[in-house]
């Protein structure tokens, strides 16, 4: 199925290092969602964006719905060890129409942080 | 948010076997997802199962390989049928929360 171009694929930086990952699309997404995956666990939500041009943010993190509605980026700043894992963007399409509703994903940024 | 409970967790499994995975939500939700993640890659849709009717089928799955049932508003079942060791994957169930999509720890399960 169609996957978001997420980059960079992985990342490996110091503590304290402010880190930057985006996603974009071909097409057209109304709502935008930031996950992080640990090790043997779901994915859970960080940031949910839902208008073009919002930036929002949760603690150390930032994530931005881009103008064009077909990408977005996340930041963290002051990366800590416990950043470390799997980051991945997903979008929604929504509205009526029978896939809509579908997430779909990017491939992931796998996050490394070196105390 | 949704609260969801996936058991098991991980599993190990002979081929040719099937398993059978629940997903308990701690409300009732309309629409409820299944997904699955193979090794190192990102979340592929398997279908949507909804309360009352047959689930949805994404491209490349078919029902007789992950039958699912959807009983009623709070639980669903996805079945993994006649496994091979290409089924290792983790398989997630998500449902729509106030704020995105809510994820169940997933089912880490290994064909041997």
């Amino acid at each position: 199925g169609q996957q978001l171009n997420q980059s960079p694929q992985s990342m490996f930086i110091q503590e304290g290092e402010d880190v930057s990952m985006n996603c974009t699309s071909s097409s057209i997404f109304n709502t935008w969602l930031w996950y992080k995956q640990d090790p043997g666990e779901g994915p859970v939500l960080l940031i949910a964006l839902y208008k073009a041009g919002e930036l929002t943010s949760n603690g150390r993190l930032t994530a931005q719905f881009g103008i064009t509605r077909k990408d977005s980026f996340l930041n963290i700043s002051a990366s800590i060890p416990s950043d470390v894992g799997i980051y991945f963007c997903a979008g929604l399409r929504g509205g009526s129409g029978g896939s809509n509703y579908k997430l779909t994903f990017g491939k992931g940024t796998l996050l490394t942080v070196n105390p | 948010s949704a609260v969801i409970s996936q058991k098991p967790s991980r599993d190990i499994c002979q081929r040719g076997t099937s398993l059978t995975i629940q997903c308990q939500v701690d409300s009732q939700v309309t629409m409820m997802f299944w997904y699955r993640q193979q090794p190192g890659q990102s979340l592929t849709l398997i279908a949507t199962a909804n309360q009352g009717s047959e689930a949805t089928y994404e491209s490349g799955f078919v029902i007789d390989k992950f039958p699912i049932s959807r009983p009623n508003l709070t639980f669903s079942t996805l079945t993994v049928s006649n496994m091979s060791p290409e089924d290792s994957s983790i398989y997630l169930c998500s449902v729509e929360a106030v704020y995105g999509y809510t994820f169940g720890s997933g089912t880490r399960l290994t064909v041997v």
